[in-house]
């Protein structure tokens, strides 16, 4: 059962383009992550949300979790050709057996 | 450098056959996971271990198995291969079993 998804699967844009992509669950979360992943490459953790409605910028990426933890977005502003990857969030579920819970990703193309 | 250490980079063998994927987390870190990403199914979780404990089980095949170490290092050994079995397998390491992990650069396996 997929209980992170995110939206759009793909997505191809022009440089300078601004994108957001999101990531939805019915489950709270404790917290969640941002990763982003390049071809033949293991994910690497962009950021870690943790407080309902928090706010996090890095660089060109802004970051907000919902205000009922039950989902987030990832905000490109400019969109860079390095910007393009796989962006995986990926949940910790709240309560005792805590685990990480993946979404399937968006693929972002950013055309020079 | 994520700091977790995935051998072989690439394994290239036949159906029936059986493999061994190594895995040594970050200094420092206690759990371990695998996941198998391929096309069609995204990031996969499989298996977690805790301090040499299995912690948690994912979509993992009877016909695979793993376990932790003492030396906290981590193997996933893979049996009677099937062409399906072909996909990235990563291992990623976190402090705890609800923190950021961190993932290493993969194990490619092409089952012939």
């Amino acid at each position: 059962t997929q209980l992170l998804e995110q939206s759009p699967q793909f997505l191809s844009i022009q440089e300078g383009e601004n994108l957001t992509v999101y990531c939805n669950s019915s489950s709270v979360f404790s917290s969640l992550q941002w990763y982003r992943q390049e071809p033949g490459e293991g994910p690497v953790l962009l950021v870690t949300v943790v407080t309902g409605g928090e706010v996090k910028k890095l660089k060109r990426l802004t970051f907000q979790f919902g205000d009922a933890r039950k989902d987030s977005s990832l905000h490109i502003t400019a969109a860079q050709p390095g910007d393009t990857g796989l962006y995986l969030c990926a949940g910790t579920n709240a309560g005792n057996n805590r685990k990480l819970i993946w979404g399937l990703g968006t693929s972002l193309a950013v055309n020079p | 450098d994520s700091g977790v250490t995935q051998t072989p980079k690439h394994l290239i063998t036949a159906t029936g056959q059986r493999v061994t994927l190594r895995c040594s987390p970050r200094s420092g870190d206690l759990s371990v996971y695998w996941y198998q990403q391929s096309l069609d199914q995204g990031l996969q979780f499989l298996i977690q271990y805790y301090n040499g404990e299995e912690r948690a089980k994912g979509n993992i095949l009877e016909r695979f198995s793993a376990q932790q170490f003492p030396d906290l290092h981590s193997e996933l050994n893979l049996s009677s291969l099937e062409l399906g079995d072909s996909a990235l397998y990563f291992c990623a390491s976190s402090f705890t079993p609800d923190t950021e992990a961190f993932f290493g650069q993969g194990t490619r396996l092409t089952v012939v």
